[in-house]
């Protein structure tokens, strides 16, 4: 009964390599997002998606490319790594946005994936 | 931009009160919410203010005051497993559900 999972859970690899995670959600909802929470704990958002189309894309290096097959679904790949670029990657679902003054909807976060470049 | 200050921590004993202070800076501003991590694990929701006054759910209330970019989260009858950090996040302007979170405050229960 997960209700936001992520794959895999640790990820450790070389600088230079590409790789991705995986992210699903079975709660029905619209909007997906992308988040990097560093060693400080900082928790910043990268990216969101509502029923499969970009709506929310930070200022992330475009090594960083989210695809969302379905609503359902939100990957993150990532090229040419960093070591930088070790972090905590969470994703995160939500009901979709209901307008520019609606309320608001809570998100659910997944359990996360820790990144580590070497 | 938007920018939020939380104290990086907070130490309390079994039982007490304690109040986490988020007091932000923002170019638009829809609300503010409250999220709780314990180590290892995932953010989870805790609250969500659009307007000023208090809101109470169970053992955490959470205040807003628009007028002065300030909120704060009150744990009441701590538990040691309300040790955990503790974001506030603000929904800016421009649409969407976009989430600017704090850096945080840990809270540490002591017995």
């Amino acid at each position: 009964d997960t209700a936001v999972s992520q794959t895999p859970k640790y990820l450790v690899t070389q600088m230079g390599n590409d790789k991705s995670i995986k992210c699903e959600q079975n709660l029905g909802h619209d909007t997906m997002y992308w988040y990097k929470q560093d060693s400080k704990k900082f928790l910043k958002i990268m990216f969101s998606y509502n029923n499969k189309e970009l709506i929310i894309n930070e200022t992330v290096p475009n090594r960083f490319s989210p695809k969302s097959p379905d609503k359902a679904h939100l990957n993150l790949h990532i090229n040419s790594l960093e070591l930088g670029d070790s972090a905590v990657y969470f994703c995160a679902s939500s009901q979709a946005p209901m307008g520019l003054a609606g309320g608001y909807n809570e998100q659910f976060f997944g359990p996360g994936t820790r990144l580590t470049v070497l | 931009g938007q920018s939020l200050e939380q104290p990086s921590e907070v130490t309390a004993v079994e039982g007490a009160i304690v109040q986490i202070n988020c007091t932000y800076q923002t170019s638009g501003f829809y609300g503010l919410s409250w999220y709780q991590q314990h180590d290892g694990g995932a953010p989870t929701f805790l609250s969500y203010n659009a307007l000023d006054g208090l809101e109470e759910t169970g053992r955490f209330s959470s205040f807003l005051s628009r007028s002065d970019s300030y909120g704060y989260l009150l744990l009441q009858e701590l538990q040691m497993k309300d040790s955990a950090s503790y974001f506030c996040a603000v929904r800016p302007g421009g649409g969407g559900n976009k989430l600017t979170f704090g850096t945080g405050t840990q809270l540490k229960v002591e017995l």
